[in-house]
């Protein structure tokens, strides 16, 4: 199994543009997640979903859209690039059986390292 | 919401001794406690986690303590070596929630 794939790997963008990061999982977790990172901080929840179909926000939502049409992928959109966007994103899935919901261990992509210029 | 504080900032300590990070946490409801260990460029890795009905886990060089009447928990590394030089993250949630609320993280170096 590839685990939590994410590309691309580096981009930088010009304030204004748009850009789609990519996710996409192989492990069937109905848990995904995106997360930034600012250098020398922790990670920060921007939106989460528990499954096809369901979406909900995060921590830092503002700028941000997602979709999850399926189970394997959770595109993270960005429409309107802003310096404050720049960071280090990345994406987790997790898997909770159904009834009663028991916390699981996040796994991690290899992060996409945006700049926004 | 839930807060997360994790102290030290940045933690050097000589080869072969132990390290310890401690968090603490806000919300009473959050049950489920991770740590993440994350190195230079690379992705935040799972090393050890800890859930509310237990005060204390170990696994190998590295446990976890978590004391649930005063909202704190901590990692524990024993007979440090240089590849535990990174970022460590801890980080809460509440049951069923499956959202993680991360500390501000810990660079720890082993010096030889």
């Amino acid at each position: 199994n590839a685990g939590v794939t994410q590309t691309p790997k580096f981009r930088i963008l010009k304030i204004g543009q748009s850009m789609t990061l990519q996710c996409t999982q192989d492990m069937n977790h109905n848990y995904m997640y995106w997360y930034r990172q600012d250098p020398g901080m922790g990670l920060k929840l921007i939106y989460y979903s528990v499954g096809a179909g369901i979406t909900d926000k995060g921590e830092v939502p503002n700028g941000y859209n997602v979709s999850r049409s399926t189970t394997e992928d959770f595109p993270l959109r960005l429409e309107l690039a802003a310096p404050s966007q720049t960071s280090v994103y990345f994406c987790a899935s997790s898997y909770s059986r159904g009834g009663l919901i028991i916390n699981q261990p996040q796994h991690f992509g290899d992060g996409t390292r945006l700049s926004i210029l | 919401g839930e807060n997360v504080e994790q102290h030290p900032s940045t933690l050097s300590v000589q080869e072969g001794d132990s390290a310890v990070i401690k968090c603490t946490y806000s919300d009473s409801a959050s049950n489920y406690f991770p740590w993440y260990k994350q190195e230079l460029g690379k992705r935040p890795q799972l090393i050890i986690d800890i859930r509310s009905n237990v005060g204390e886990k170990k696994d190998q060089r590295i446990a976890v303590t978590l004391n649930k009447t005063a909202k704190h928990f901590s990692l524990h590394i024993t007979e440090t070596q240089p590849e535990d030089s990174a970022v460590y993250f801890c980080a809460a949630s509440r049951q069923g929630a499956q959202k993680l609320v991360f500390g501000q993280g810990t660079r720890l170096t082993i010096n030889p």
